[in-house]
């Protein structure tokens, strides 16, 4: 069975701080995505990392892929309080024929503090 | 370009009622899920339809949950009869296909159901 695991689950940032939200995952896949979740709110698509060594980046947020260590980064540079969220990866796996699922892991909280 | 839309957006029931909830999925949108996401923790997918075909329901509980998708466009997740623990936010998403190609999910606003 797939285990998407990120860590930490819970980051409190200062506002202009660099971190980093882990994501590991256990068994082969070259598709990842990342997705943000506000409170009370649906899930919005934030990168789609489809080969080994994809990078993207959008404003203060960057996710990179290494399918040979199985790891996913997002990396947080200089954040501030609208950055404030859950923050999920998603890890798609074949399921059979001509299909794919998607895995989450649980999450990471961000809070950003001024 | 329309969004995922679902309904109730909101639903309170006692345990052992039943329940329904309604999904639109984007138009030309040929796969659609089920997502059960509990308090705390990430969606887990409950059911996945190609066109109105299941191709994936192997985490749904089949003694007390269906799905169905007539038409290969809405889609109608029913729980009879609901237990504490189905209290949860349940969400549809949808993608153009997914096979092959990559799968990009487009989530709609949910229903939190809560289960008294």
């Amino acid at each position: 069975e797939l285990k998407v695991e990120q860590n930490p689950l819970f980051l409190s940032m200062q506002e202009g701080k660099n971190y980093t939200i882990y994501c590991n995952y256990s068994t082969t896949s070259d598709r990842l995505y990342w997705y943000r979740q506000d409170p009370g709110k649906s899930l919005e698509s934030l990168f789609v990392l489809l080969s080994n060594g994809a990078v993207k980046q959008e404003g203060r947020l960057m996710a990179s892929l290494d399918t040979k260590a199985r790891l996913s980064t997002l990396h947080i540079t200089a954040a501030v309080h609208d950055l404030s969220a859950t923050y999920f990866c998603a890890v798609d796996i074949w399921s059979g024929g001509s299909n794919y699922k998607l895995t989450f892991g649980k999450g990471t909280l961000l809070t950003v503090n001024p | 370009e329309a969004g995922v839309a679902q309904s109730p957006r909101y639903k309170i029931i006692e345990k052992r009622q039943s329940v329904a909830f309604w999904c639109n999925p984007i138009s030309g949108h040929a796969t659609l899920y089920w997502y059960q996401q509990i308090l705390g923790q990430g969606p887990k997918l409950l059911i996945q339809f190609q066109n109105n075909g299941v191709v994936d329901d192997s985490q749904l509980p089949k003694d007390r949950f269906s799905a169905e998708r007539l038409k290969g466009v809405d889609s109608t997740l029913k729980i009879q009869p609901a237990k504490l623990e189905d209290s949860a936010v349940y969400l549809c998403a949808s993608s153009v296909t997914g096979h092959s190609s990559y799968n990009e999910q487009f989530f709609g606003p949910g229903t939190r159901l809560t289960v008294l």
